[in-house]
């Protein structure tokens, strides 16, 4: 099956900064979505994001479905934004498979 | 976004007894369903996929036996657990489509069993 690999797997940041999550798959895909879990496990849809570039607030996220990548960006990174960051891919065939993850914490 | 409920949030049983988790679309026919489990600190397995009115297609390595899964019509589907055991405790979610699109998920349900 389709592997799907997060970078990196932790990452502290200090309020304010910056950062990029990567998100590689092995195969083709029809559909690609971003999350993030909150400490109660529910899963904030971030993205939609199959091809191209979208942004939202201080969060933008670009797929570049010819490499099998995509990466998401958090710009002025708050306390808040901690939790763990997942992507999704939708290879063809109609399943979803998750992403390893990135725990990304923010320190004040 | 389009919404999933998924229901109960929170379930505590005891080991032996079945448990039925609810997962419904409330605003849009939902064609497929997926359900994911997941264990502390690591990321969500997907255990079968749903097609409404058809059997479900379980991941290799789930037991089907013990995970019913029931797509009755567009917008539920159910996970039953039978004869729960405690290795069975996890966290549930599920998510709905309408085809190849965006996939909206539900609160998830968080199983122990004592």
């Amino acid at each position: 099956g389709i592997q799907v690999e997060q970078s990196p797997p932790d990452l502290i940041l200090q309020e304010g900064a910056n950062s990029t999550l990567r998100c590689n798959f092995s195969d083709s895909v029809n559909n690609l979505q971003w999350f993030h879990q909150n400490p109660w496990g529910q899963l904030i849809n971030l993205f939609y994001i199959p091809s191209g570039t979208k942004q939202n607030g201080r969060l933008s996220a670009t797929t570049v479905a010819t490499e099998r990548y995509s990466l998401l960006y958090i710009s002025s990174s708050q306390t808040t934004d901690s939790g763990v960051y997942f992507c999704a891919v939708e290879p063809p065939g109609n399943q979803f498979y998750f992403g390893t993850g990135t725990s990304l914490t923010v320190i004040p | 976004g389009a919404v999933v409920s998924q229901h109960p949030s929170r379930v505590i049983c005891k080991s032996g007894t079945s448990v039925k988790i609810e997962c419904r679309s409330l605003d849009f026919q939902a064609t497929t369903m997926f359900w994911y489990r997941q264990f502390p600190k690591k990321s969500l397995m997907l255990m079968a996929t749903s097609n409404e009115g058809s059997k479900a297609t379980y991941e290799q390595g789930v037991e089907k036996d013990k995970f019913l899964i029931n797509h009755a019509s567009l917008t539920l589907s159910t996970l039953t657990v039978t004869s729960a055991h405690p290795e069975d405790s996890s966290f549930y979610i599920c998510s709905a489509s309408a085809g190849e699109t965006e996939a909206f998920f539900g609160q998830g349900t968080r199983l122990t069993v004592v």
